[in-house]
């Protein structure tokens, strides 16, 4: 197992373009999540999955925002018409709910610079 | 909105020095747990702390959960540049989602 695998790890975009990102957690977890992070601050979450479904969004996430996890496997994060205040590391996590106080796995992001 | 606080924001110190990070919040946590997240990756998980006033230890790391459970605190002694990093406490809110504090950025300088 490699752990979680986020593309792509950089992306520039003018404002108003859409952009997707995919995240490939570990195989056998059954929970995914999206959190944002910006410079010198903790990741915000976003939304979650527990297998295909969505069971939580954030405030955050506006309606430019979807993400889906059609098969309950991998992830994607789609970002509509962008602003500049979208810019930002998007990171996707997955754990097991059968362990107790399950650790997020951390994929290492893509970073979204819209110009 | 973060329900953690974390300090100090940014420290900056010199190889061999011992520093104490804090996580506090006005709340009762069930459980805490601290993460490192180093430039251009995902934090990694460090520790879980449960009980009130356990305290675990990684080599050299020292995590602490207060004894009424809404304070933890991460000691480091004798500090090297490889602990240079962004240090994040986390606590579970509702459903299954950890919010996370705004992290202390430490910088350990050879």
């Amino acid at each position: 197992d490699t752990g979680v695998s986020q593309n792509p790890r950089h992306k520039i975009t003018k404002r108003g373009q859409n952009v997707t990102f995919r995240c490939d957690p570990i195989s056998e977890h059954n929970r995914l999540y999206w959190y944002r992070q910006t410079l010198g601050q903790g990741p915000e979450f976003l939304t979650y999955f527990q297998n295909e479904a969505q069971l939580e969004k954030s405030r955050l996430l506006s309606d430019r925002f979807s993400a889906e996890r059609p098969k309950g496997s991998f992830s994607t994060l789609e970002i509509q018409r962008t602003e500049q205040g979208d810019s930002a590391m998007y990171l996707c996590a997955s754990s097991w709910t059968g362990t107790v106080n399950s650790p997020l796995h951390f994929g290492n992001g893509t970073r979204l610079t819209v110009t | 909105t973060q329900l953690l606080e974390q300090s100090p924001q940014f420290l900056s110190i010199q190889e061999g020095e011992n520093l104490t990070v804090y996580c506090n919040s006005s709340s009762v946590f069930s459980s805490l747990q601290w993460y490192r997240q180093e430039p251009g990756e995902g934090p990694v998980l460090l520790v879980t702390v449960v009980t009130g006033g356990e305290v675990k230890k990684l080599k050299r790391l020292t995590f602490q959960f207060g004894d009424a459970r809404k304070d933890s605190s991460l000691h480091i002694t004798a500090a090297q540049p490889g602990d240079t990093g962004l240090y994040l406490c986390a606590r579970g809110t509702s459903g299954s989602r950890l919010t996370f504090g705004e992290g202390t950025q430490l910088t350990v300088n050879p």
